[in-house]
């Protein structure tokens, strides 16, 4: 069963912290997204990536970024966490339609 | 700008009955649509999708329609059972390759028993 796996699914970081999400797919897949899903707000995406090393922006890049590394691997990086970053992060993966979502990583900033 | 909408945040119907969950768009460049399913503490799964040069896509009791002049695009579960509660979001793709998707903010459907 092919997968997208989150390492976390739940984390509790102090305001100023610098965060590392990570998110592993098994599909040898091109195209990587990192979302962030909030209430009344849906799902809305922080950063995107087609190959490796390669990395856009999405519609709310601000405070984050994003390491690809390797084709099976992309990391968002929280350079200092504040409490309106505490939100569900979503890491997804394709290479031709429809996404495949890990289980969610649920970050609490305090 | 939210260029997709998903303007009834909840829906609720009765176990065999039709359940219509719909999606507006405004981008023009949108030409892929997407249906995703979530249940709570677990990410969205994908359901269902469809291409612009259809106007209906069906897959067992699920069936998206497509109408390009609207902008709007329905899901419809025939018929709806319990199992089916959960937040549903519509997507949209200005890429069949599945560049990066448009979320709606998602229906919440319950199916009552």
């Amino acid at each position: 069963d092919v997968k997208v796996t989150q390492s976390s699914r739940y984390l509790v970081k102090r305001t100023g912290e610098k965060v590392f999400l990570e998110c592993v797919q098994d599909m040898d897949h091109e195209n990587m997204f990192w979302y962030r899903q909030d209430p009344g707000l849906g799902l809305r995406l922080i950063y995107f990536s087609y190959d490796v090393k390669m990395k856009e922006k999405g519609d709310i890049p601000e405070g984050y970024s994003v390491s690809r590394e390797k084709k099976e691997r992309f990391s968002l990086i929280l350079e200092s966490a504040s409490t309106n970053q505490t939100s569900m992060y979503l890491c997804a993966s394709t290479q031709k339609g429809g996404y495949t979502f890990g289980s969610g990583t649920r970050l609490t900033v305090v | 700008d939210q260029q997709v909408k998903q303007n009834s945040p909840s829906l609720s119907v009765q176990e065999g009955r039709i359940s219509i969950l719909n999606c507006d768009y405004t981008n023009s460049m949108f030409d892929y649509f997407l249906w995703y399913k979530k249940y709570p503490a677990e990410g969205p799964t994908f359901l269902i999708s469809i291409s612009s040069i259809k106007d209906k896509n069906e897959d067992g009791r699920f069936t998206v329609f497509l109408n390009k002049s609207a902008k709007h695009l329905s899901l419809h579960i025939v018929p709806s059972q319990p199992g089916d509660s959960a937040v549903y979001f519509c997507a949209a793709s200005a890429n069949t390759n599945a560049g990066k998707s448009t979320f709606g903010d998602g229906t919440t459907l319950t199916v009552k028993p």
